[in-house]
């Protein structure tokens, strides 16, 4: 129940291409569904999140998708780029939770040049 | 990461010894969280911290303690590590609790 399920595993795309990365939850108490982006050695670090009052939600190159009855929300990459190679995570939190984040088991993505 | 150290950066040490992994902030944020990373697993929450001397366990809190006796430090300790706990442990931050985690660099433990 409080478990968000990633998928795929790992991706590999041409550059211009447009991965998308999926996540699934069960727990409908949730309000918060972040993406991390994370660099080898580095920490993950906050990429863009959306709440469920929207369907969509966009930054950048970057985009959310969300969609609450299916309980499922997606991140699309637009015209990436080898700098997007990177492991992205997508997680889930809920207000009162004091900011406890469940995460999601991650995508590692390589955009071939 | 600015505002936020973890220390040691990496570490090896032998099963059945105590280690501690201290997590340094500057920012005055009062929620800390320590995570572990695992390949397969994501990151999974290990303890948390809602203010000094306030901290609560996590999903996989077996084997660890913490405490924060200081706003600014939130430390982690293996009472007796295992090889199980072979990971890369990561602290965050963060103003509210809410949401905008802010994560240190990571410290790679190897339990031999």
């Amino acid at each position: 129940q409080q478990q968000v399920k990633q998928s795929p595993q790992s991706l590999i795309v041409q550059k211009g291409g447009i991965p998308i990365i999926n996540c699934a939850y069960e727990n409908t108490a949730f309000d918060y569904f972040p993406w991390y982006q994370q660099f080898p050695g580095k920490g993950p670090a906050l990429l863009i999140a959306i709440r469920p009052d929207v369907s969509e939600k966009k930054e950048g190159r970057f985009t959310i998708s969300f969609n609450k009855s299916a309980k499922q929300f997606s991140l699309h990459i637009m015209d990436s780029q080898p700098g997007d190679s990177a492991t992205y995570f997508c997680a889930a939190s809920y207000s009162g939770n004091t900011g406890k984040l469940i995460f999601g088991q991650g995508t590692t993505l390589q955009v071939k040049p | 990461d600015a505002g936020i150290t973890q220390s040691p950066r990496h570490k090896v040490t032998e099963t059945g010894t105590p280690v501690t992994l201290r997590c340094h902030q500057t920012e005055n944020h009062r929620y800390m969280y320590w995570y572990r990373q695992d390949p397969g697993h994501g990151l999974r929450l290990i303890h948390y911290s809602y203010g000094v001397k306030d901290t609560d366990k996590g999903e996989v809190s077996d084997g660890y303690s913490v405490s924060r006796s200081k706003t600014e430090d939130f430390l982690l300790t293996l009472e007796s590590a295992t090889s199980s706990q072979t990971s890369v442990y990561f602290c965050a931050i963060s103003p509210t609790g809410v949401a905008g985690y802010t994560f240190g660099s990571g410290t790679r433990l190897t339990v031999v």
